[in-house]
């Protein structure tokens, strides 16, 4: 089946620092989303990319849906101790009526004061 | 707030007892998804509905469970005569649309534990 790829499974950083993630695939995502989740709680929606080559700002998070549609990645500028969470890529490959998501495992990441 | 919503958050059951989890998407939404979560995994599919119709069930075991989503009322993913296996968290997600440019909005979950 298809899968998404998020490593490293842990990411520490400093406040302040900028960090980047990685999503990919072996098989074409028409649809790709970026997912926070706090414990405890259900993912929230930070960027949605719709188009290959897209690439999106949200506040100090931007985000591109790679070209060849098997990869994306987000990037965080200036982290602050809020940005800590599981950050999920989750794609989507329409075929007909079926708009099931298929998510990555997800990367944790800690900020540092 | 007019959000997705779930209930209950938490749910504990013993071995052969039946688990109702509920969800009410989000307001003008008629698309609904289910998936489970379990720890330091990511989310698994495992089925969509529109009113009244299962458009997709690949992601969900053929036997204990079900999902239905009624004209009327919230979204109901049950389990029958849950195992220990089940434990896990159930989130529900809400669409306006289907196509392109559908976006999953998720509930808080309902956190299953199965002694």
């Amino acid at each position: 089946g298809q899968q998404l790829n998020q490593s490293p499974q842990s990411m520490f950083i400093q406040e302040g620092e900028d960090v980047s993630m990685n999503c990919t695939s072996s098989s074409i995502f028409n649809t790709w989303l970026w997912y926070k989740q706090d414990p405890g709680e259900g993912p929230v929606l930070l960027i949605a990319l719709y188009k290959a080559g897209e690439l999106t700002s949200n506040g100090r998070l931007t985000a591109q849906f790679g070209i060849t549609r098997k990869d994306s990645f987000l990037n965080i500028s200036a982290s602050i101790p809020s940005d800590v969470g599981i950050y999920f890529c989750a794609g989507r490959a329409v075929t007909g009526a079926n708009s099931k998501l298929t998510f990555g495992k997800g990367i944790t990441l800690s900020v540092r004061p | 707030n007019a959000g997705v919503m779930q209930n209950p958050r938490h749910l504990v059951r013993r071995r052969g007892q039946e688990a109702r989890l509920r969800c009410s998407p989000m307001k003008g939404h008629s698309h609904v998804y289910w998936y489970r979560q379990l720890p330091e995994e990511g989310l698994k599919f495992m089925v969509y509905l529109q009113k009244e119709n299962i458009i997709d069930e690949s992601g969900m075991p053929k036997e204990r469970f079900s999902a239905e989503f009624p004209k009327e009322g919230p979204s109901i993913l049950r389990i029958q005569q849950v195992v220990r296996g089940d434990s896990a968290a159930y989130f529900c997600a809400s669409s306006p649309l289907a196509g392109t440019q559908e976006t999953q909005y998720f509930g808080p979950g309902t956190r299953l534990l199965v002694l």
